[in-house]
């Protein structure tokens, strides 16, 4: 049990395609991210939200739509994704949305064809 | 804007030795956090270590120890009698500690891989 859980672990969609990536956290955390882990590439911070607000939108673009009903549930909606969106998802929850260490979830990674 | 260099895309070291990945930063900020993170095959970012820069002392986590060069802006991991469990990506961070710091900045990983 990581106290972070992400569903689900593997995904693939098409171009056209509408899908919604889950992050749940048993912590009791205030403080919810949204990250892409590409190949290569240094983890990328793509959303924040604290106490259920959003306060970081890294600049992603609107076909992810990121969603906090309450502190403990997090979703990533997705919407017409283009190939370079393929990547793992990373879910992280910390006890407040500064100066915490993150708590990770297992990610999905994400294929889109 | 903060940025964090892993200069090692790959090690490997022997069971049991020691091996000692680096990082080093650059950042304005007098005061902030690092890390260091290890995601295994299982994809689970996991924190290892944690410095804050207004620390003199090294952190130290049973095996796991840091050398925290603040004038060098370095940040480096040693591992100590290394196990198998230790093969997994190694990712160093910085936190900026002001009010309101929320991003953590990584660098691209080490890939650390244990020979039995």
């Amino acid at each position: 049990e990581t106290g972070v859980t992400q569903t689900p672990r593997h995904l693939v969609m098409g171009m056209t395609n509408k899908k919604s990536l889950k992050c749940e956290q048993h912590l009791g955390h205030n403080a919810m991210y949204w990250y892409k882990q590409s190949a290569k590439k240094p983890l990328e911070l793509m959303f924040v939200y604290s106490l259920e607000e959003r306060v970081e939108n890294n600049s992603v673009p609107s076909r992810f739509s990121p969603e906090c009903p309450n502190s403990s549930h997090l979703f990533l909606h997705l919407h017409t994704l283009q190939p370079e969106d393929s990547a793992l998802y990373l879910c992280a929850s910390s006890p407040s949305s500064y100066n915490s260490p993150l708590h990770f979830g297992n990610g999905t990674r994400l294929t889109v064809t | 804007a903060q940025t964090v260099t892993q200069s090692q895309p790959e090690m490997s070291v022997q069971e049991a030795e020691t091996v000692t990945l680096s990082c080093t930063y650059d950042t304005s900020e007098n005061n902030y956090y690092l890390f260091w993170y290890k995601q295994p095959p299982s994809r689970q970012m996991i924190l290892v270590i944690r410095q804050e820069a207004y620390k003199q002392q090294n952190a130290t986590e049973n095996r796991f120890s840091v050398n925290f060069q603040k004038a060098a802006k370095s940040f480096s991991l040693k591992i100590s009698d290394s196990q198998l469990g230790d093969t997994a990506m190694y990712f160093c961070a910085f936190l900026d500690s002001g009010a309101g710091s929320y991003q953590l900045t990584f660098g691209k990983g080490t890939k650390l891989s244990v020979i039995p």
